[in-house]
């Protein structure tokens, strides 16, 4: 059974970089697949964040792009987020999930649990 | 707001059916497929539908997906309490990348 587990801080400053670890458990990452991100505001609901592909290949969301880098560790089977100059607008949960699509889609079929991110001084 | 529309909430009794709209456009829904996804309150979201009609292993058959032109239809049939939660249409968007319409919650009374 595939798992995803998010993990970082959970407080992050107004302008500082927001960075975020999913470890995944049940599948190598070095098998295939994209790996992405996507967050939800409270209350609100689901913005796609970006996706990384086993060989580093990334694509992400347009209004976000300028601020955002995702990478992958595959010795560690796991991949991060970083999100720079935040915003209290970019407190969210952030939930990491296995791409099944890739590119021209929007399929993620394993989820983490999520983790609650906000962004105050 | 998002590019994929979805009607706020919806409601039926037990056992009734629902069905859930996701509208769009040419640059969505038109050329690309359509997946759901179930978040039960507190929860992670769960893939509910994919490629517009396939079910995940596990999704019982009450649930369906269906998709004409610009726009996209989940269904739910024998409705149970435990089917409350809010319901997000997704698919590729030329323009904008991987998009989610903005959630419909499901009241079962």
């Amino acid at each position: 059974q595939v798992q995803l587990q998010e993990s970082g801080p959970g407080l992050v400053k107004p302008s500082e970089t927001l960075s975020l670890t999913c470890a995944v458990s049940g599948y190598s990452i070095s098998s295939g697949y994209y790996w992405g991100w996507i967050r939800q505001p409270p209350g609100k609901g689901l913005e796609w964040i970006g996706s990384i592909y086993h060989s580093g290949s990334t694509y992400y969301n347009p209004s976000l792009k300028s601020r955002v880098t995702i990478s992958v560790d595959t010795s560690k089977n796991q991949f991060s987020l970083k999100l720079s100059s935040v915003t209290a607008a970019d407190t969210a949960v952030y939930y990491c999930a296995r791409d099944l699509g890739g590119e021209l889609s929007c399929l993620f079929d394993y989820w983490g649990q999520g983790t609650l991110v906000t962004v105050s001084s | 707001q998002s590019v994929l529309t979805q009607p706020p909430s919806v409601s039926a009794a037990p056992g009734q059916k629902v069905t859930i709209s996701c509208s769009g456009s040419s640059s969505n829904i038109g050329n690309n497929y359509v997946s759901w996804y179930q978040q039960l309150p507190g929860t992670a979201p769960k893939l509910l539908i994919y490629d517009n009609n396939k079910r995940p292993s596990g999704i019982p058959d009450r649930f369906s997906g269906s998709k004409s032109g610009t726009s996209a239809t989940l269904g739910i049939t024998g409705l149970q309490t435990g089917d409350e939660a809010d319901y997000y249409c997704g698919t590729w968007d030329s323009s904008l990348g991987g998009v989610f319409g903005g959630g419909t919650k499901l009241t079962v009374l």
